[in-house]
């Protein structure tokens, strides 16, 4: 079956400094990943649309130079969150579709980064 | 943006019970998914149902679809501990991937 890996897990930083988190579709090229976050008991929010070769599309309300995201090749997608505050920790999770599904719409999930910003 | 709801946010059922769970959307779609998410877990995709589908089974599990009323419906049947995690609906408006979670349900099957 499909894999998506994120490194690291878990990931503890201190104030104003940046985290890359990396995303990375073990078994299938990925032209399109995605990236929410989610607080504590709370529902997935989308971030961004990754898309391998080009600049990410954000949603609205997303800082695009705080949260910066490089899809750099089929396989591989970061997140890197700049100047980090404690209000920016979450569980990060990316999702990747496969470039060959086609008309399907399903997509694989990533197991998550939790991001702790002391 | 957020605009799937489900409805309850907490069940409590004893193993081999069945599970409901509700979903309420606002507009319209081109396909509704729900996923599964065990406690700081990612999510594992359960069942995908397009909007000119009414009706959607995969093992235990049901969906049901009315984009009438805007709202879907989550059963599984004779429920497991296994089971035990929370369940989000997501909708995709227009087929490019782009989803919005609903709130979520945690569900506890009590063995």
């Amino acid at each position: 079956g499909a894999v998506v890996s994120q490194h690291p897990s878990r990931v503890i930083c201190k104030s104003g400094t940046s985290v890359k988190i990396e995303c990375r579709s073990l078994d299938f090229q990925a032209t399109t990943m995605f990236w929410y976050r989610q607080f504590p008991k709370q529902s997935l929010m989308l971030m961004a649309t990754s898309n391998e070769g080009s600049k990410a599309t954000y949603e609205q309300g997303v800082e695009k130079d705080k949260f910066l995201i490089n899809h750099a090749s089929l396989t591989l997608s970061t997140l890197t969150v700049t100047s980090a505050h404690p209000e920016d920790s979450s569980f990060y999770i990316c999702s990747a579709r496969d470039r060959l599904a086609g008309v399907t719409y399903e997509q694989y999930f990533g197991p998550g980064t939790r991001l702790t910003v002391t | 943006s957020q605009q799937g709801e489900e409805d309850p946010q907490a069940l409590s059922i004893q193993e081999g019970e069945n599970a409901t769970m509700n979903c309420s959307y606002k507009t319209s779609i081109n396909n509704l998914q729900w996923y599964r998410q065990n406690s700081g877990r990612g999510l594992v995709h359960l069942i995908l149902i397009r909007s000119n589908e009414r009706e959607k089974h995969s093992g235990r599990l049901r969906v049901t679809l009315d984009t009438s009323k805007k709202s879907s419906s989550l059963l599984i049947t004779a429920s497991r501990a296994a089971d035990t995690a929370s369940y989000f609906c997501a909708t995709d408006s227009d087929g490019n991937n782009r989803l919005a979670f609903g709130k979520g349900n945690q569900v506890v099957v009590i063995p």
